[in-house]
């Protein structure tokens, strides 16, 4: 079953707009985490942000947050002002403490329009 | 600081022929490590994680297989490359529960794969 979903394959966003990337997830453990990662062309895996499930507020990372829902298993990733070089591949990760692996989701390609 | 290589960059196989690639972690101890593949455009696959010397959890049956000779030493090996092997591999390492850093994984520069 997949444990990661992040249902919009691809993006197009005007320049210096607020982008909101989606990402369920589905798990049994009451202890994990949720990670987001930037991957440019270049092919390097940019860590962004974390979510403890225990977590009380919201992450928070200069342009980036991390909208937690958890009741509906939801941890959007929110980029306010959009720039031309946050262009590229985003991934949605989780750890599930039990077994210490880190799943990641298919990934959503976001285009930033000038 | 922590620091993670991999080796070789890039790599050009045959069908039929060995693999061996290399990940190595430094500047830390008892690091939980993974091994990552993502096909062309696509998401990564999880394909072995360790959580320590000799102890290797394999998430996808399939002709790979991986081990850890040392504590910071995370190896991924075949004896025989297929087409669908293709891809670029990731290496990445995490701080054990616990640690200050626990809530971050980093990565390797990746290995891209091409089997001919």
């Amino acid at each position: 079953a997949q444990k990661i979903t992040q249902t919009q394959p691809g993006m197009f966003v005007q320049e210096k707009e607020a982008v909101t990337l989606d990402c369920t997830y589905d798990t049994s453990d009451p202890s994990y985490g949720l990670f987001w990662y930037k991957q440019p062309s270049s092919g390097e895996m940019i860590f962004l942000i974390y979510q403890g499930s225990y977590d009380q507020q919201n992450a928070t990372e200069g342009r980036y947050s991390l909208n937690f829902q958890k009741a509906r298993k939801s941890a959007n990733l929110v980029i306010s002002a959009s720039q031309l070089g946050d262009s590229a591949m985003y991934f949605c990760a989780m750890r599930e403490l039990r077994d210490d692996k880190i799943i990641f989701g298919k990934g959503t390609r976001l285009h930033i329009l000038p | 600081s922590q620091t993670i290589h991999q080796w070789p960059a890039t790599l050009v196989q045959p069908v039929g022929s060995p693999l061996s690639l290399e990940c190595t972690v430094e500047g830390t101890s008892n690091p939980n490590l993974y091994w990552y593949r993502q096909a062309a455009g696509r998401g990564l696959q999880l394909l072995f994680y360790s959580v320590g010397i000799g102890q290797i959890s394999s998430e996808v049956p399939q002709n790979l297989s991986a081990s850890r000779p040392q504590d910071r030493q995370f190896i991924l090996s075949s004896k025989k490359l297929l087409l669908s092997d293709s891809g670029f591999y990731l290496c990445a390492w995490s701080p054990l529960p616990g640690r200050r850093t626990y809530n971050e994984q980093f990565f390797g520069p990746g290995t891209r794969l091409t089997v001919l």
